[in-house]
């Protein structure tokens, strides 16, 4: 099974600041024949089920803010929001789907303001 | 617009059975891979049961395989989780949600809570 190890657990960041997630897999979730990384983003607010952000560890969904971004390979990826907003205070989770299914999710960062 | 709706969860006894339904809409149901994803109260997401778009293979987390099945009435739209000989450790939200393509998941219900008590 693939573990999921997002650090760090919570991040506090001031408003306009960058704040910066990070996730790595106990094994790769780069699928060599298509060169994907099999890794997405998920932000969820208090009471709300969580929202897609991004997929193919960098691809934002449509309607997502060009604020936040993915990167990374292999085992270790990020997530980057660029300018901290208000409403961003939420927790984050990233998710892999290169194994068989069930697919694992990090536990998640908690993102607050400074 | 895609929807997904859940009912069926409520309190139960631990080892009593509870069965969630999940109505889809907006999609062509018969199509897509389904999950139930659970949260405990206040802890991460856990992929707990995955279907094919036929309904010929199923998935399961290892701590309820044997005890939770999941299932598929496409003609119904409908997505269900039955389970049995619950645990406190059972309680959680259940959502039933929709896979894209290789597996990330774009539309989620707004959850059904299940709590596990005497």
């Amino acid at each position: 099974d693939i573990v999921m190890t997002q650090s760090p657990d919570s991040l506090a960041v001031s408003l306009g600041e960058r704040a910066t997630i990070n996730c790595k897999s106990s094994q790769s979730v780069l699928y060599s024949s298509n060169n994907k990384n099999y890794l997405a983003w998920y932000q969820q607010k208090p009471g709300q089920p969580p929202k897609l952000l991004i997929y193919w560890a960098s691809t934002r969904e449509s309607g997502v803010p060009d604020r936040f971004s993915g990167s990374g390979s292999g085992t270790d990826f990020t997530l980057t929001i660029s300018s901290l907003q208000a409403e961003d205070v939420a927790v984050y989770y990233c998710q892999q789907y290169y194994s068989n299914a069930p697919h694992s999710f990090g536990q998640g960062t908690k993102l607050e303001v400074k | 617009e895609v929807q997904l709706v859940e009912s069926g969860g409520g309190l139960v006894q631990p080892g009593e059975s509870l069965r969630l339904s999940c109505v889809a809409s907006g999609f062509t149901f018969s199509s897509y891979w389904m999950s139930w994803v659970r949260q405990a109260p206040g802890k991460g997401l856990v992929s707990v049961a995955d279907i094919m778009p036929d309904g010929s293979e199923k998935f399961y987390v290892d701590s309820v395989k044997g005890r939770f099945t999941i299932s598929r009435d496409n003609a119904k739209n409908s997505l269900y989780l039955q389970m049995n000989s619950l645990r406190a450790e059972d309680t959680a939200v259940f959502y039933c949600v929709r896979w894209e393509n290789n597996g990330w998941l774009r539309y989620w219900g707004q959850g059904t809570l299940v709590t596990v008590s005497s």
